[in-house]
């Protein structure tokens, strides 16, 4: 049972850097989303998506890119890495349908120093 | 509107206590509550969700008790174990919309 995978789990990036965070789901569900999560903030959504093709703006999606070409993955692009997007993200999926439950990834922790 | 307002931020409670997070929203188009559950390292999971249409719901030694009229609900974990040390986060949505609004956060230790 693979549920929401991402990686990497960790990573270090510069200032200035751009890099891929990877998201994939085996579920089938066509909800997924992106959120970061910092102390006393909780979960912020960045992006998300209803289905293959649709994307769609979050809470914070500035400095972050989204594409969702498949049904089962959901890549989080940070276009030019800022020390503000030190966080750990988040990537999960779930069925339509209100009150269905959501499913996490393991979580990545980001620094950009 | 659109705010869940969690208390507290964290909470010690010794083994075999009750421990009790409180979550207020505002919007009274919210229409289900769900409780998450995350460990250190590890992605939130849902632990327990209650529609409007109760006022309390009880799984094992989990149980949300929600008070419609003064727009508050809250998560109750009975005898309370080291191993429910975690953060807790509660949340709200509405029928028609895909988004759950989050609560920040409580993280518990549970003393042995």
């Amino acid at each position: 049972n693979a549920g929401v995978t991402q990686t990497p789990k960790f990573q270090v990036l510069k200032t200035g850097q751009s890099m891929t965070l990877q998201c994939a789901q085996d579920m089938n569900h066509e909800y997924m989303s992106w959120y970061r999560q910092d102390p006393g903030m909780g979960l912020r959504l960045i992006h998300y998506s209803v289905g293959a093709g649709i994307t769609d703006q979050g809470e914070v999606p500035n400095g972050y890119n989204v594409s969702r070409s498949t049904t089962e993955d959901f890549p989080l692009r940070l276009l030019s890495a800022a020390p503000s997007q030190t966080s750990v993200y988040f990537c999960a999926s779930r069925k339509p349908g209100q009150g269905n439950t959501i499913y996490f990834g393991e979580g990545s922790w980001l620094t950009v120093v | 509107q659109q705010q869940v307002k969690q208390s507290p931020q964290s909470l010690i409670v010794q083994k075999g206590g009750i421990s009790i997070i409180n979550c207020a929203y505002e919007n009274t188009a919210f229409d289900y509550f769900p409780w998450y559950q995350q460990f250190p390292g590890k992605g939130p999971a849902l632990l327990i969700a209650i529609r409007p249409d109760v006022s309390e719901k009880k799984e094992g030694r989990f149980t949300i008790s929600f008070n419609k009229s003064a727009k508050q609900f809250s998560l109750h974990i009975m005898d309370s174990q080291p191993g429910d040390s975690a953060t807790y986060f509660c949340a709200a949505s509405k029928n028609s919309n895909y988004q759950l609004i989050w609560g920040a956060g409580t993280k518990l230790i549970i003393k042995p």
